[in-house]
């Protein structure tokens, strides 16, 4: 069975700076997806970035990036100049394709320090 | 108005009532999930539906039964709630078209449920 782990419980970071969270899985396909979802106070969960597994380009949004090293199974979520609105539990997931069921980790709680 | 919907918002219930939470979706999407999210264990599956006779059983199922009535409708049912089925419960939904792998699962608010 498919894991995803996220080592990091919590995080900080200073407004305007840096961080990256992150997670690695297990897994023995070959194609599949990997997410990062945002959840803020409100509970919602918020789609931050998605990566597929044959694309080797790391996937890009806005200031959110990952570093996906397959041969690792590592997938790291790097946010640049963090913003107040960062603050949130942020979940690593995977699927075997992008529209089955999502395994998630455990979330890293990020805050972010004026 | 939200894409996916949930109802109710918070319940409070005792141990032994059954309880139904309810998921409703204006996407059109074939596919759906009901997840449970508890503090320190991340979202995990309970059960998921890729139409509206296809339903499996996740990896927590014991205690819960679905339904789903309508391709944008699907149910949640505890039949006797116990205290340890306090959590907050997401439902999702995903889109599947020929060819289409990599759509992405859109959330429902969530469900806070606690059982007394």
């Amino acid at each position: 069975a498919q894991t995803v782990t996220q080592s990091q419980p919590e995080m900080s970071v200073q407004e305007a700076e840096t961080v990256t969270l992150s997670c690695t899985y297990d897994t023995s396909e070959s194609d599949y997806y990997l997410f990062w979802y945002k959840q803020p106070p409100s509970r919602q969960m918020i789609l931050v970035i998605r990566q597929e597994a044959y694309k080797q380009q790391n996937a890009t949004e806005n200031r959110f990036s990952v570093n996906f090293q397959k041969a690792a199974k590592s997938f790291s979520l790097k946010i640049s100049d963090s913003q107040l609105g960062d603050a949130a539990m942020y979940f690593c997931a995977y699927s075997f394709t992008g529209n089955t069921p999502l395994v998630f980790g455990k979330g890293t709680r990020l805050s972010v320090i004026a | 108005d939200a894409d996916v919907t949930q109802t109710p918002r918070n319940r409070i219930t005792k141990t032994g009532k059954r309880i139904m939470l309810e998921c409703s979706q204006t996407k059109g999407h074939d596919r759906m999930y009901w997840y449970r999210q508890d503090p320190g264990l991340g979202l995990r599956l309970i059960y998921y539906s890729f139409d509206v006779k296809d339903i499996n059983k996740g990896e927590i199922s014991d205690g819960y039964s679905v339904s789903r009535q309508a391709q944008a409708k699907f149910s949640l049912s505890l039949e006797s709630a116990i205290p340890n089925q306090t959590a907050l419960y997401f439902c999702a939904t995903s889109d599947y078209r020929e060819g289409l792998t990599a759509d992405t699962q859109y959330f429902g608010p969530g469900t806070r449920l606690t059982v007394l």
